[in-house]
């Protein structure tokens, strides 16, 4: 089976700009979820999506967006760039609640 | 709210046994424990659900202590291979939604 991917890898923006972030999961799996790495708030939850369902949300402001396929591909888009959204953008895929969560490459995206 | 891991960073010769624990203000529903190498995506090592249900692929041991609301990782007879970050994820017990908060980490080396 292949594993969860995530495109691009990498991305290099400025700041006011917007990216889309996108993330294929395993076949089979319905929930994706994102998060955000940073090497001072560690993983933080961005948002949950189960059967094109957002389900769960995290402490993100509004520029922080996502959504869900019918084939549970997954995207999230970051509206007006700042500096400090750069990251690394994880996905992950599991069957469903309470299931093990793949985890995709990320996407490691600075913001100048 | 955020689970707290203990210790931050510990050091190991081969062979050395670990414990990281991980402790939540919370009533818990489930602990999830990944491993990520640096530079590379978190890998799952084990599930711990409420009612003692435990999931898990690789030869790892870990422990819930519902009442206590904290779970232990137990690593033995250590190998090169262990190094890493050790996170904890926390899935709220009662909670409608599924959502998994993630501790700072757990810094581990292995040295020969």
């Amino acid at each position: 089976k292949a594993g969860v991917t995530q495109t691009p890898r990498y991305l290099i923006k400025t700041r006011g700009q917007q990216v889309t972030l996108s993330c294929s999961p395993i076949s089979g799996h319905r929930s994706v979820s994102w998060y955000q790495q940073t090497p001072g708030q560690g993983l933080q939850f961005l948002f949950e999506y189960f059967s094109e369902t957002q389900r769960n949300k995290g402490n993100f402001p509004g520029r922080f967006s996502g959504r869900q396929f019918s084939n549970s591909r997954s995207e999230m888009n970051v509206s007006t760039l700042e500096l400090g959204d750069s990251a690394l953008y994880l996905c992950a895929s599991s069957l469903g609640t309470s299931e093990t969560q793949y985890f995709g490459p990320g996407t490691r995206l600075l913001v100048l | 709210q955020q689970p707290v891991q203990s210790p931050q960073a510990v050091i190991l010769r081969e062979g050395e046994d670990a414990v990281i624990n991980c402790s939540s203000s919370k009533a818990l529903y489930s602990v999830h424990w990944y491993r990520q190498k640096h530079g590379e995506a978190p890998v799952f090592l084990m599930i711990l659900l409420k009612g003692g249900e435990q999931k898990g692929h690789e030869k790892i041991s870990a422990s819930f202590n519902e009442k206590k609301q904290q779970s232990s990782l137990y690593l033995t007879a250590s190998q090169l291979s262990y190094s890493g970050t050790y996170f904890c994820g926390t899935e709220i017990s009662g909670g409608s939604n599924y959502k998994l908060t993630f501790g700072k980490g757990t810094l581990l080396t292995v040295n020969p």
